[in-house]
């Protein structure tokens, strides 16, 4: 069963702006995770946020997490070429269970 | 750096054949998993093995089978390979205690069945 939703399904910005995806869920979560996959490629972890955490950072990555509103989003601050790719949210409700969106396409113009 | 190995990058079969995936991680996860990428579908979880020989069911299990005989490696089984098991296949593993470990995947095999 597919637990996340993503917003919006494709973006496409030029190089130095800010990129912004969401991600909504249906259930309580434990854990909210943001992976990105570059064309023909597997997955790479970006950043875990607990569901007791609003807000943490990693280097150009911006992730929010609001529990009330069961939803999350995923800021990519001055957005550079190479970050194209796709962006999945995957929510954790168990401990084997990892629930992938299907993901936003992310396209940034050189 | 975590490795995690999917023996073929692409594979083409025939309708009715029976497929082997391999899967091959060098960190000692005792979790693996096996999941199907389709477009707009996201990823689908197809079976996961959390211990040598111990295996669950996932969202999609029906036409597969899997294997865990070792722990750094496992196997995902089409027994008899049909058209609409055409997709991009996706391992991954993590350790047990699995709440907060992100799951690192391998490069994936795409599938064609014809």
């Amino acid at each position: 069963s597919q637990q996340g939703e993503e917003d919006p399904q494709a973006l496409s910005i030029q190089e130095g702006e800010n990129a912004t995806m969401n991600c909504s869920y249906k259930t309580s979560i434990n854990n909210l995770q943001w992976y990105r996959q570059n064309s023909g490629r597997g997955l790479v972890h970006l950043i875990l946020i607990r569901s007791n955490e609003r807000e943490k950072h990693s280097g150009r990555l911006r992730v929010t997490l609001d529990t009330s509103k069961k939803s999350s989003s995923l800021l990519i601050t001055a957005s550079r070429a190479a970050d194209t790719a796709s962006y999945f949210c995957a929510t954790v409700t168990g401990a084997n269970n990892l629930f992938f969106g299907t993901g936003t396409r992310l396209t940034v113009i050189p | 750096d975590v490795k995690v190995t999917q023996s073929s990058r692409y594979l083409v079969k025939r309708t009715g054949e029976k497929v082997f995936l391999e899967c091959v991680q060098d960190m000692d996860h005792e979790n693996m998993f096996w999941y199907r990428q389709d477009p707009g579908l996201g990823l689908r979880l197809i079976y996961f093995s959390y211990d040598v020989k111990m295996k669950e069911k996932g969202d999609i299990p029906e036409g597969y089978s899997v294997s865990r005989e070792k722990k750094e490696r496992f196997s995902l089984i089409l027994e008899s390979a049909s058209t609409n098991q055409t997709s991009m296949y996706l391992c991954a593993s993590n350790y047990v205690d699995s709440l907060y470990q992100p799951q690192h995947f391998g490069d994936g095999t795409r599938l064609s069945i014809l």
